[in-house]
């Protein structure tokens, strides 16, 4: 069945420092590829999303790259700052136009450290 | 909008009991999907629905776990009887094309 694999599951960056999370993708029709944050206690919300048909995208501080041959994605956050702290999720769906399920990788707790 | 509505937040029920789970999703999304959250397996998929109907059940751990929706505007998971490893976090979620939205999520404990 479909599979996603996030690592790292913790993450530790200083203020001001770079964090990277790697995804992973089994099921080779996906095309759509959306990254969720989760702040504690509260529900997942999307931050960022990527199609199939392009390789890289950027908002601001943040940037997810798709690499469709290796079936793999990751998130870039840059200058990263405390209030980045939380957990993150990607995940990957058949259907970007909402026509499929989401399946989420296992998530990455990242801690920004003042 | 009020966004994806889930009640109750918190559930505390002892083992055998029976456990429903609501959810309300966004007017005109047509997707809804129910997940459950642990620390060790992260965010689930159970079920999701296209239209109310029933799209893909693999996630469901056991027989005891159903799900319904009646109509667009409401969905159910009931866990008959329940145990103390279903404990979790259960998020309902409603799309209409790409993002999708969570709930607030109800805990569930069982003792």
């Amino acid at each position: 069945g479909e599979n996603v694999e996030q690592h790292p599951s913790t993450l530790s960056v200083q203020e001001g420092d770079s964090a990277v999370i790697k995804c992973t993708y089994s099921d080779s029709a996906s095309n759509y590829f959306p990254w969720y944050k989760q702040e504690l206690g509260k529900r997942p919300q999307l931050i960022i999303d990527i199609r199939s048909n392009v390789g890289e995208k950027k908002d601001q501080r943040i940037a997810v790259t798709l690499n469709k041959t290796a079936k793999h994605f990751s998130l870039h956050i840059t200058e990263t700052q405390p209030e980045d702290s939380a957990v993150y999720f990607c995940a990957a769906s058949r259907g970007w136009r909402g026509t499929d399920k989401l399946i989420f990788g296992t998530g990455t707790r990242l801690q920004v450290f003042p | 909008d009020a966004g994806v509505i889930q009640s109750p937040r918190h559930e505390v029920t002892e083992m055998g009991q029976e456990v429903t789970l609501r959810c309300k999703p966004i007017s005109g999304h047509d997707y809804l999907f129910w997940y459950r959250q642990t620390m060790m397996r992260g965010l689930e998929l159970l079920i999701y629905f296209n239209n109310n109907v029933p799209i893909d059940d693999s996630g469901m751990p056991e027989d005891r776990f159903s799900a319904k929706m009646p109509n667009a505007s409401f969905s159910t998971l009931k866990i008959q009887p329940s145990e103390p490893r279903d404990s979790a976090v259960y998020f309902c979620a409603s799309r209409r094309r790409n993002e999708a939205f969570f709930g607030q999520g109800t805990r569930l404990t069982v003792v």
